[in-house]
């Protein structure tokens, strides 16, 4: 089954544990982005990876690293969380071409305290 | 900067015909991606247009114009499940993968 995966899907740690949120996808996609999802502001993204080694900031990098070192997996890191990362977050795949459409993960709720 | 605008939140009745709009102005425009959201879940492609005009997929149509930065998508014979949230989003000039989101119309559908 075509999917993107991510784990944990929930998470609550403390200010200032380093972190990281896995993403993988079975659909052999060269794009994969992370966002994430706040009340009110909608979807934000994060980081985007156009293939492996190569990645890009998107709207709110601050406070983020991503690495994308195979094709499938694109790993979240939070050096060093603060509350203000509390946030629902989503990692996407697609594959260029017209219809562009981005799969996205089922996503994964943080809470830093 | 990106400006996307729609509305935050429509009612219609089931079986009856609704159109929810968006605006944008962005640097650069690739083309206009529609997501229907339901509450909890991951968003799930609906559309993407890149040319003016209006595709058609069942009961869910999207239009595009791209002089007037304007968008909408048309959902008719509404059905109770299509109670959820729907996502214009923008991708940019430079690829397909930097896209940027608007807030969202959360669309409910009564009896």
């Amino acid at each position: 089954e075509a999917q993107v995966t991510q784990n944990p899907r929930y998470l609550i740690t403390v200010t200032g544990k380093k972190l990281t949120v896995t993403c993988s996808q079975n659909m052999n996609h060269e794009y994969m982005s992370w966002y994430r999802q706040d009340p009110g502001l909608g979807l934000r993204q994060i980081y985007y990876s156009m293939n492996v080694e190569v990645t890009d900031k998107g709207d709110v990098p601050e406070g983020y690293k991503v690495s994308r070192k195979e094709k499938r997996n694109f790993p979240l890191i939070l050096e060093s969380p603060s509350p203000n990362q509390t946030s629902l977050y989503f990692c996407a795949s697609s594959s260029p071409g017209r219809s562009a459409e981005q799969y996205f993960g089922p996503g994964t709720r943080l809470t830093v305290t | 900067g990106q400006n996307i605008d729609q509305p935050t939140e429509m009612t219609a009745t089931e079986g009856a015909i609704v159109q929810i709009n968006c605006t944008y102005q962005t640097s650069g425009f690739n083309g206009l991606f529609w997501y229907q959201q339901h509450a909890g879940e991951a968003p799930t492609f609906l559309s993407y247009n890149v040319l003016d005009g209006l595709e058609e997929k069942g009961r869910f149509s999207s239009f595009l114009s791209r002089s007037k930065g304007y968008s909408y998508l048309l959902l008719k014979e509404l059905q109770m499940k299509d109670s959820a949230s729907y996502l214009c989003a923008v991708s940019l000039s430079g690829g397909y993968q930097k896209v940027t989101f608007g807030t969202g119309t959360k669309l409910q559908v009564i009896p």
